[in-house]
């Protein structure tokens, strides 16, 4: 099993609509959880990071947490073009360690 | 935020040779610095973890006599490919954090580069 695993997509949604990804880990001690957004050829660059169940809000962007259910999720309301990326999940486990997932393709249909 | 850079930003060599890729934090200075390696399509890894004046620790799995990482200096790591091969042909990217950094959120990402072992 892996640490962190996503659904690689890719996720197509329309303009203005809100994108939905999800991220799973397997080690139910992780303390801390980053969403990254990287454009193809390029690093990634941090977007939200969440210690906390519950939801943490940044703009258009929305972090979910679930700590009992090892599920962290990330909205985009008002999608917009630009926001065509893979997003990558990464975990810092309870033993230090840091995981991305293998990443969603987000794509935004004008 | 703070501005990490690399050098070079891509590099085509031949099977056996070495390559240097240095990371430097340009305005901040960078107390641990991780380097990662991304292949096509898949996730990045995180190969190993440098602190300033120490020696690098490596993730599970890479060959520490193969990746010579060395972080001489607050500001500058180099990573060192040696005797490459077209099995290291990969994306890597490095990522500094500085003294007052409390988690991996803090870590400021290079704009990679990338390898191509003919």
């Amino acid at each position: 099993q892996k640490e962190v695993e996503q659904n690689s997509g890719p996720l197509s949604v329309p303009e203005g609509a809100i994108a939905s990804l999800n991220c799973t880990y397997s080690d139910r001690g992780s303390q801390s959880f980053f969403w990254y957004r990287q454009y193809s050829g390029k690093s990634p660059e941090l977007i939200m990071f969440i210690y906390s169940n519950g939801d943490k809000e940044d703009g258009r962007f929305t972090a979910q947490l679930n700590k009992a259910s090892q599920y962290v999720s990330l909205l985009i309301r008002d999608s917009q073009p630009s926001d065509s990326a893979t997003y990558l999940c990464a975990v810092n486990t309870a033993g230090n360690q840091f995981y991305f997932g293998t990443g969603t393709s987000l794509t935004v249909i004008p | 935020g703070a501005v990490v850079s690399q050098h070079p930003s891509w590099v085509i060599c031949k099977s056996g040779t070495s390559v240097k890729i240095e990371c430097r934090s340009l305005d901040f200075q960078a107390t641990t610095m991780f380097w990662y390696r991304q292949f096509p399509k898949q996730s990045l890894m995180l190969m190993a973890t440098s602190n300033e004046g120490s020696k690098a620790t490596y993730e599970q799995g890479v060959e520490k006599d193969k990746f010579l990482i060395n972080h001489a200096s607050l500001t500058l790591s180099t990573l060192t490919v040696t005797s490459a091969h077209p099995e290291d042909s990969s994306f890597y990217i490095c990522s500094a954090s500085g003294r007052e950094a409390r988690g991996y959120n803090e870590q400021f990402f290079g704009p990679g580069t990338r390898l191509t072992v003919l």
